[in-house]
């Protein structure tokens, strides 16, 4: 069975500090993925990224990154100079046999000025 | 393109009355659709999923039930509303089988049963 652990469950930082949101998994399948979603005040989650069990390469997309590391079965998520739009809760996911996916407990990140 | 709406998106409902919480997607054919429940301080968690018009998986034991009566509706049911049942329901669809197929959400439902 699949397992994500987010063991932030609040992180404040002002606004351009850069902030890391930490994602724990636990699997037994070879193949999966891990997602990582953005829950906005309105509450409709945002598809932010998919990884592969299989490409351990790191991502950069704007001021997004992640780090996938296997040995460690970790996928963290740092954002850049951090804005007050950042603000949201963020989820990490992950998929394995069969094409449910399993979500963390979720990190509140406040921005503030 | 493919949208997905839910709703409605708030609801008060007092304990032992009934539910009946509506999504459809839109765009797209024979998507795979669930039902997630957000509780306070908790993630997301899987009520139902399903493949295809009638075809309804349940995930945990409760006091929900799910339907699909059409290839693009997923319906959210209970006889009978319990304060446990409070929470953020979400809509979800998924296109194919592909066990890494990302998620399209909709934009919830706030459930108060009071």
């Amino acid at each position: 069975a699949q397992k994500v652990t987010q063991a932030q469950t609040e992180i404040s930082v002002v606004e351009k500090e850069d902030v890391t949101l930490d994602c724990v998994y636990e699997t037994r399948d070879t193949t999966y993925y891990l997602f990582w979603y953005k829950q906005p005040p309105s509450g409709e989650l945002v598809f932010l990224i998919r990884r592969n069990s299989f490409d351990e390469q790191n991502e950069i997309s704007g001021r997004y990154s992640w780090n996938f590391q296997k040995s460690t079965s970790s996928f963290n998520f740092t954002i850049t100079a951090s804005q007050v739009v950042d603000s949201a809760v963020y989820f990490c996911a992950s998929t394995g046999g069969g094409n449910k996916l399993t979500f963390g407990t979720g990190t509140q990140l406040k921005v503030e000025l | 393109s493919q949208t997905i709406h839910q709703w409605p998106a708030t609801l008060v409902q007092p304990v032992g009355s009934p539910l009946s919480l509506e999504c459809t997607v839109e765009g797209t054919s024979n998507p795979n659709l669930y039902w997630y429940r957000q509780a306070a301080g908790r993630g997301l968690q899987l009520l139902f999923y399903s493949i295809g018009i009638d075809q309804i998986s349940s995930e945990v034991p409760q006091n929900l039930s799910a339907s699909r009566p059409q290839d693009r509706q997923f319906i959210l049911s209970s006889k009978k509303l319990l304060l446990s049942d409070s929470g953020f329901y979400l809509c979800a669809w998924s296109q194919g089988t592909f066990n890494g197929e990302k998620l399209f959400f909709g934009s919830g439902t706030q459930l108060s049963v009071l």
